[in-house]
């Protein structure tokens, strides 16, 4: 099977903007979750989405939001982008069953890069 | 609440020696354990969890870890340590109320050839 796949890789954008990332999760996995990882803040949760719902959310500004498609495709978008913002953004999927056991599977990360 | 501490932000190692890379959990209920790495400019590879039953658990590249129920900890091991082994090594923890996994901040282990 393909594995988790993550466009762009690399990003430079400026303050003010906002950025959509994309998604493709492994076949037939249904879940898609999405993670901020900075060097000194280290991996935090954004949110997962299950079947085309925000199934959880973690402690980020509105200005992140997401969303999941049909075909389990997820997207991330922010906007007016923060230097703060400059990152490694990991998407992660799973089957999503909500058993504890699930694994989740990553993807290569898109690396934002805000000026 | 759940945490997950990995105490250790470096870990040295001379090359064929053997390797452990600790995590300590706090659950409130059963702990479903896993063990991640990172090499630079990656995602994050899988490479083992512990669910129920054998308190050791095999997983990719040669490593293993060791479930310590009274401990509170799920260290991660390898008998012979390669110099590829470089990589940053994440623990996360879930228990029995949240589906959500939690995070260590990860561990840099350096293998010198």
């Amino acid at each position: 099977k393909a594995g988790v796949t993550q466009t762009p890789r690399y990003l430079i954008k400026t303050r003010g903007q906002q950025v959509t990332l994309s998604c493709s999760p492994i076949s037939g996995h249904r879940s898609v979750s999405w993670y901020q990882q900075t060097p000194g803040q280290g991996l935090q949760f954004l949110f997962e989405y299950f079947s085309e719902t925000q199934r959880n959310k973690g402690n980020f500004p509105g200005r992140f939001s997401g969303r999941q498609f049909s075909n389990s495709r997820s997207e991330m978008n922010v906007s007016t982008l923060e230097l703060g913002d400059s990152a490694l953004y990991l998407c992660a999927s799973s089957q999503g069953t909500g058993q504890l056991s699930d694994t989740q599977y990553f993807g290569p990360g898109t690396r934002l890069t805000v000026l | 609440a759940q945490s997950v501490a990995q105490p250790e932000d470096q870990v040295n190692v001379a090359e064929g020696n053997p390797l452990t890379v600790k995590c300590t959990y706090s659950v409130s209920g059963n702990p479903y354990l896993f063990w991640y790495v990172q090499y630079p400019n990656r995602g994050l590879q899988f490479l083992l969890k512990y669910i129920t039953g054998d308190n050791l658990v095999k997983g990719s590249y040669g490593f293993e870890a060791e479930f310590n129920k009274s401990q509170t900890s799920f260290h991660l091991k390898k008998p012979s340590a390669l110099v590829s082994d470089s990589a940053l090594y994440f623990c996360a923890v879930r228990d029995g109320s949240n589906y959500q996994l939690i995070w260590g901040a990860g561990t840099k282990l350096i293998i010198k050839p």
